[in-house]
């Protein structure tokens, strides 16, 4: 049990578009979810906490207009990287976690490279 | 501010050794502290985890113990062996807000385990 997974696992793009990531729990309902970045040998940032239904509560320092959120579902939280550029370029990981439960579960990331 | 510091950053082990990990966090209201295991190129993957109400843990070859006065906690594997070889994060529950809590990680240990 507690499997998420992201999808695309890895996007390339041009620098000025944007890129949506999904991230789904597969085996739970995850009223939250949370979106982090990591850079190359680097450890976790958290980005955002995605809430199904309601407004995403971003970190501080991380633009809201530029990494939208969206948590539609119970199962589905997507992270949209709007005008991408080079220094978007990054590993993103989303994780989910069970109403009252603390554990959270990692998808595998998504590898963006922005040209 | 709210941080998790994690030592070593690197550790290299012979197979069969044990391995330790430290981490320290600042913040006293800290109630959740999961360690995480990555591998080139995925996601983190919750390996044992443990709460402020208990002082050790123990899952097979892993153990975590936490010391709340302290305000440590460590991770421990025993009789290593080479797919042991990934980093490792730990982190701390450092706040609950209404999304629910986040984590805060430390910032990686490479554990190597030679055979």
């Amino acid at each position: 049990g507690a499997v998420v997974s992201q999808h695309p696992s890895r996007v390339i793009c041009k620098s000025g578009t944007s890129v949506k990531i999904e991230c789904r729990s597969l085996d739970f309902q995850a009223t939250t979810m949370f979106w982090y970045r990591q850079f190359p040998k680097q450890s976790l940032m958290l980005m955002a906490t995605s809430n199904e239904g309601s407004k995403a509560t971003y970190e501080q320092g991380v633009e809201k207009d530029k990494f939208l959120i969206n948590h539609a579902s119970l199962t589905l939280s997507t992270l949209t990287v709007t005008s991408a550029h080079p220094e978007d370029s990054s590993f993103y990981i989303c994780s989910a976690r069970e109403p009252g439960y603390n554990e959270q579960f990692f998808g595998p990331g998504t590898r963006l490279t922005v040209l | 501010g709210e941080n998790v510091e994690q030592h070593p950053s690197t550790l290299s082990v012979q197979e069969g050794d044990s391995a330790v990990i430290k981490c320290t966090y600042s913040d006293s209201a800290s109630n959740y502290f999961p360690w995480y295991k990555q591998e080139l190129g995925k996601g983190p993957q919750l390996i044992i985890d443990i709460r402020s109400n208990v002082g050790e843990k123990k899952d097979q070859r892993i153990a975590v113990t936490l010391n709340k006065t302290a305000k440590h906690f460590s991770l421990h594997i025993t009789e290593t062996q080479p797919e042991d070889s990934a980093v490792y994060f730990c982190a701390a529950s450092l706040r609950t807000n209404q999304a629910g809590t986040a984590l805060i990680f430390g910032k990686g240990t490479t554990l190597s385990v030679s055979s």
